[in-house]
């Protein structure tokens, strides 16, 4: 049992690129979300997803895209990086409907730099 | 909207002491969850403890304990006989429980440094 994944760990950009931040967990997990993590700003949600096919917005999701086609899988599209998405991302996921589980699991996040 | 206050950037404590990191919060719901999280160096985030916001009674993971204090909107944690190894940034965050809504609101965190 993984847990919740990220890859990759560590990821250099040029503006102008794009690409996609993998996320997957193995509990069987309704619940998933994207956060960045800036100096002094906390956690904060980018996109998150109920169930597969379903993704909604967070507080900050422009400049980002998700996808949800399986349970297992919640990639985070980034379409044309930019310095200020220069972050530490993290993916998490929780049980869901279940109220007295009701706990986020974090992956280890990915540092993403953007030049 | 909801929001997530933790008013204390950095605390420090002596080994073996007692300390309270603060947070607030601003809802107009009645039931909602709030959380502490930990992140050490390695900026993994561990959960350190729940609170379910219609049980009264605080709740207590060993060395760590909260005071709910819901009509105030106080969501403080207690950390006991600290040791070296709860140094770490500290997160408060809030999750209303409404089953349409999945949204986990965070606080700025508050740096502990724990000193020999």
């Amino acid at each position: 049992n993984a847990g919740v994944t990220q890859t990759p760990k560590f990821q250099v950009l040029k503006t102008g690129q794009s690409m996609t931040l993998q996320c997957a967990q193995d509990m069987n997990h309704e619940y998933m979300s994207w956060y960045r993590q800036d100096p002094g700003m906390g956690l904060r949600l980018i996109h998150y997803s109920v169930g597969a096919g379903i993704t909604d917005q967070g507080e900050v999701p422009n400049g980002y895209n998700v996808s949800r086609s399986t349970t297992e899988d919640f990639p985070l599209r980034l379409l044309s990086a930019a310095p200020s998405q220069t972050s530490v991302y993290f993916c998490a996921s929780s049980p869901g409907r279940t109220r007295t589980r009701e706990t986020q699991y974090f992956g280890p996040g990915t540092r993403l730099l953007v030049l | 909207a909801q929001t997530v206050t933790q008013s204390q950037p950095e605390m420090s404590v002596q080994e073996a002491e007692t300390v309270t990191l603060s947070c607030t919060y601003d809802t107009s719901e009645s039931d909602y969850y709030l959380f502490w999280y930990k992140q050490p160096p390695s900026r993994q985030m561990i959960l350190v403890i729940r609170q379910e916001a219609y049980k009264q009674q605080n709740a207590t993971e060993n060395r760590f304990s909260v005071n709910f204090q819901k009509a105030a909107k106080s969501f403080s944690l207690k950390i006991s006989d600290s040791q070296l190894g709860d140094a770490a940034m500290y997160f408060c965050a809030y999750r209303s429980a409404d089953s349409g809504t999945y949204k986990y609101i965070f606080g700025t965190g508050t740096r502990l440094k724990v000193l020999a």
